[in-house]
């Protein structure tokens, strides 16, 4: 079974708009780690951000937002008035307790039009 | 610049060649990583080194044949690849092999197979 989830495959929107990343986990682990990871064109994954399952803060840094919801299993991702350079494949992926392997949603590409 | 660095870029080769794909860190991390993307597609990791000792082979053909010379380098050894194995590949290192641990990736070594 899939453990990460982000059903939505591919998102255009116009500069300036706000956008929301959508991703759901399943685990049975009572601890576990959620992580965003973004890749442009050129090939490198950039960590954004790492989660913890007894955290349930929302995040901000600059025009990102995480939003962490453990009733619903997610863990969605809004950017606030997007840019050209935000376009980019968007990766959701999770770790388990004692694990060290990372189970990588299926990616999200984000086109932001000018 | 990504604090991961992969060489060469970019490589062609034939079926019937013998290359090398380098990755190199400064962080100090004990943990790297060779993980396969095709496109559109998330990465799925091949193999896992922890502190120079391979710790996770995740069933990848003998073509393939990573090595760990010290802590900051890792080597991915080719041999009779098929074209099926064109694909970018992504080193990653973590501080630790751990869950918790965000893993730092390069750009990647876009592989052709010819």
């Amino acid at each position: 079974a899939q453990k990460v989830t982000q059903a939505q495959t591919e998102i255009s929107v116009v500069e300036k708009e706000d956008v929301t990343l959508d991703c759901v986990y399943e685990t049975r682990d009572t601890t576990y780690y959620l992580f965003w990871y973004k890749q442009p064109p050129s090939g490198e994954l950039v960590f954004l951000i790492r989660r913890n399952s007894f955290d349930e803060q929302n995040e901000i840094s600059g025009r990102y937002s995480w939003n962490f919801q453990k009733s619903t299993s997610s863990f969605n991702f809004t950017i606030t008035a997007s840019q050209v350079v935000d376009s980019a494949v968007y990766f959701c992926a999770l770790s388990e307790g004692n694990g060290n392997q990372f189970y990588f949603g299926t990616g999200t590409s984000l086109t932001v039009i000018p | 610049d990504t604090e991961v660095t992969q060489t060469p870029k970019h490589l062609v080769m034939g079926m019937t060649n013998k290359k090398s794909l380098k990755c190199e860190q400064h962080m100090g991390h004990r943990a790297m990583y060779w993980y396969k993307q095709k496109a559109k597609k998330p990465p799925e990791l091949m193999f896992v080194y922890s502190y120079e000792k391979l710790s996770i082979n995740e069933s990848v053909p003998s073509r393939f044949s990573p090595e760990c010379p010290n802590s900051s380098l890792l080597n991915l050894h080719l041999h009779a690849l098929q074209p099926e194995d064109s694909a970018l590949y992504l080193c990653a290192s973590s501080q630790e092999d751990r869950g918790d641990q965000p893993q730092h990736f390069g750009d990647g070594t876009r592989l052709s197979i010819l």
